[in-house]
């Protein structure tokens, strides 16, 4: 079964400033994908941004680019210009053929924002 | 993309009863998905709802616990049996409108609390 891991529980980062991160998974699949979700205190699950495995370049969405490292199997979120809005929970997200495609989450980090 | 709603938003329930929950789609999905998420802790998948026919349960979710119906391509609904307190937690369903890398977008989210 794919795992995907969430080291760091709770990060914080200034407004404005760049915060980055981590998430790492582990899988022998070759095809699969992989997501950002934003969960705010409205529990509303937001997809932030998406990567599949067989595109080198890094996925990018205006504030928000991930770092891709398929051969170590890391995938890092990096939030830019950081906003009080961006303050929630993230979680990283796998998926592929193994699990019918359903999303297998790590644990989450919660991101707090302060001005 | 595709906008799910769920009824009911949040509810409390007695020991022993039932709820069930509804899914509804604004448009047609090739799949969808249910998870759980226990307070404070990441979304774990239930099942994946199948049209047409019975639903295919992760490890540790039965038929029986969490009856789950999916008649067409923009309606599911899970159902709650037998509540227990530890089945106090957000219920989330999910869906899909393309192919296996498709993105998944989540409903709002059903808050249960059993009492």
């Amino acid at each position: 079964a794919q795992t995907v891991t969430q080291s760091q529980p709770e990060m914080s980062v200034q407004e404005a400033e760049t915060v980055t991160l981590s998430c790492t998974y582990d899988t022998s699949e070759s095809d699969y994908y992989l997501f950002w979700y934003k969960q705010p205190p409205s529990r509303q699950m937001i997809l932030v941004i998406r990567q599949e495995a067989y595109k080198q370049q890094n996925a990018t969405e205006n504030r928000f680019s991930v770092n891709f490292q398929k051969a170590a199997k890391s995938f890092s979120l990096k939030i830019s210009d950081s906003q009080l809005g961006d303050a929630a929970m993230y979680f990283c997200a796998y998926r592929g053929p193994n699990s019918g495609y359903a999303l297998n989450f790590g644990k989450g980090t919660s991101l707090l924002v302060t001005p | 993309s595709a906008v799910i709603s769920q009824k009911p938003s949040r509810d409390i329930c007695q020991r022993g009863t039932s709820l069930t929950i509804q899914c509804q789609v604004d448009s047609q999905v090739t799949m969808m998905f249910w998870y759980r998420q226990q307070p404070g802790q990441s979304l774990t998948l239930i099942a994946t709802a199948n049209q047409g026919s019975e639903a295919t349960y992760e490890s540790g979710f039965v038929i029986d616990k969490f009856p789950i119906s999916r008649p067409n391509l923009t309606f599911s609904t899970l159902t709650v049996s037998n509540m227990s307190p530890e089945d106090s937690s957000i219920y989330l369903c999910s869906g899909e409108t393309g192919g296996r890398g498709d993105t998944q977008y989540f409903g709002p989210g059903t808050r249960l609390t059993v009492l």
